[in-house]
């Protein structure tokens, strides 16, 4: 049973930074590209980066370009979000989303919180 | 601009059919999306993968009740014999050139 479980999230000021992590199992990590989709409160879904099986290339969306880094530890099998920089627009749940063989989530993590305020 | 746009509300009654439509922007029509569904307090599900011919792949464990199919730049989900638990929003979901696009979802309520 795939299963993905994210954890980091938190209250932090703006400014500040915060690093999620999700844990992967179930399936093949190294074999799969991964995404952070984030949710701000009330809002739908945003896709905000993604990286491919070998982290050679990873593309982010154009609000969090120079703030957020896409890694992963196909070892551990962990995805990790780093968020510096962070503004009150960031606040939302960040999912962890695997991909299937395209570039759609087949399976979706429970989400962690962030809240950035002073 | 890769877009995807869907109407923010749909109703019907317990037992009955609804449709929620996700309609890509034009130049777009021959993109497969993906549908997805998030029940209240609950994380998003995967649902679907859709193709522009309307063959779709259900994820795991999912009802026969949900089905897709396609026309031109829409993309169609529809749930027959509504349940309460069918309650949700529903996103779509493309990709293209190194991004992934949402529709703005539609909350399916069960009269």
């Amino acid at each position: 049973e795939v299963q993905l479980v994210e954890s980091g999230g938190g209250v932090v000021q703006p400014g500040g930074s915060l690093r999620l992590s999700c844990g992967a199992s179930g399936f093949m990590f190294s074999n799969f590209w991964m995404s952070w989709v984030r949710q701000a409160p009330g809002r739908g879904l945003e896709w905000v980066a993604h990286i491919k099986e070998d982290g050679s290339e990873k593309y982010y969306v154009d609000s969090v370009k120079g703030r957020f880094t896409i890694s992963r530890e196909n070892a551990k099998n962990s995805l990790y979000l780093q968020m510096n920089s962070l503004r009150a627009e960031d606040t939302a749940v960040y999912y962890c989303t695997k991909y299937s063989s395209n570039w759609y989530s087949d399976y979706w993590g429970p989400g962690t919180q962030v809240i950035v305020s002073s | 601009q890769l877009v995807l746009t869907q109407s923010p509300s749909v109703s019907a009654s317990l037992g009955a059919s609804v449709t929620v439509t996700c309609t890509l922007s034009s130049g777009h029509s021959n993109y497969a999306i993906a549908w997805h569904q998030q029940q209240p307090e609950k994380g998003p599900r995967h649902l679907m993968k859709l193709n522009s011919a309307g063959g779709h792949i259900k994820g795991a464990g999912i009802p026969d009740r949900f089905s897709g199919s396609s026309s031109g730049t829409e993309r169609y989900l529809t749930i027959s014999s509504l349940q309460s638990e069918d309650e949700a929003d529903y996103y779509c979901q493309t990709w293209d050139s190194g991004i992934v696009v949402f529709g703005g979802g539609t909350k399916v309520t069960v009269l």
